[in-house]
């Protein structure tokens, strides 16, 4: 399976602090993203990294890539309790055109108030 | 401007039954593409359309197929529902091209339920 594989699995956090997010993948990579799905609703892009980009920052958003490793990390902080939701990685294999994207299986984030 | 919409949000069917599903994309997006959600297999790819065309397919059976029209709405259909098909179906479009930013915007997806 091509499928990213999210760690952990689940997190659960009191408001304020800092949730990390890692994500492994297998294939080589035009970029990866990483999306955001509140419960039985439909995913929401947060941001996008390129595979010849390391870091990115979007608000309280900071992703990180590691092609060597085939990994990438989104860190949240300063956690609030509406950002409870699962968080997704997905990447488009590189040269793809087809505009499919691989899903990893999702951490489950809690946030405590 | 308006989301993508998926129609009908909850549907419930039983075994051997079709079911379609339906969704607009954003204005100008001519792209769209279908998963599926389940808590066993997460999300999986089933298709994409881009201009009338299916261009891509995911490891689904026949029963599985999708169509675009020229206005870029969508439509799949699942045919001989079985109890396993039971799950979120989501849509999503974009805006770009072959070639283009692969930024997904999903529709709140379809919930289907077979007994």
């Amino acid at each position: 399976s091509q499928q990213g594989e999210e760690d952990p699995q689940a997190l659960s956090i009191q408001e304020g602090e800092n949730a990390t997010m890692n994500c492994s993948y297998k294939t080589s990579i035009n970029n990866l993203q990483w999306y955001r799905q509140n419960s039985g609703r439909g995913l929401v892009h947060l941001i996008l990294i390129r595979s010849n980009e390391r870091e990115k920052h979007s608000g309280r958003l900071r992703v990180t890539l590691d092609t060597s490793k085939k990994s990438s990390s989104l860190l949240i902080t300063a956690s609030r309790a509406a950002d409870t939701a699962s968080y997704f990685c997905a990447t488009e294999d590189r040269g793809s055109t087809l505009g499919r994207l691989y899903f990893g299986r999702g951490t489950q984030l809690t946030v405590w108030p | 401007k308006a989301g993508v919409t998926q129609t009908p949000r909850y549907l419930i069917k039983t075994r051997g039954q079709q079911v379609t599903l339906s969704c607009s994309p954003i204005s100008g997006h001519r792209s769209v593409s279908w998963y599926q959600q389940t808590p066993g297999q997460g999300l999986q790819f089933l298709f994409e359309y881009f201009s009338e065309t299916q261009r891509n397919k995911g490891n689904f059976p026949g029963r599985f197929s999708g169509r675009q029209f020229s206005n870029s709405r969508s439509e799949m259909n699942v045919s001989t529902l079985e109890l396993g098909d039971s799950a979120l179906y989501l849509c999503a479009s974009r805006k770009s091209g072959p070639g283009g930013a692969n930024v997904l915007t999903f529709g709140a997806g379809s919930r289907l339920t077979v007994l």
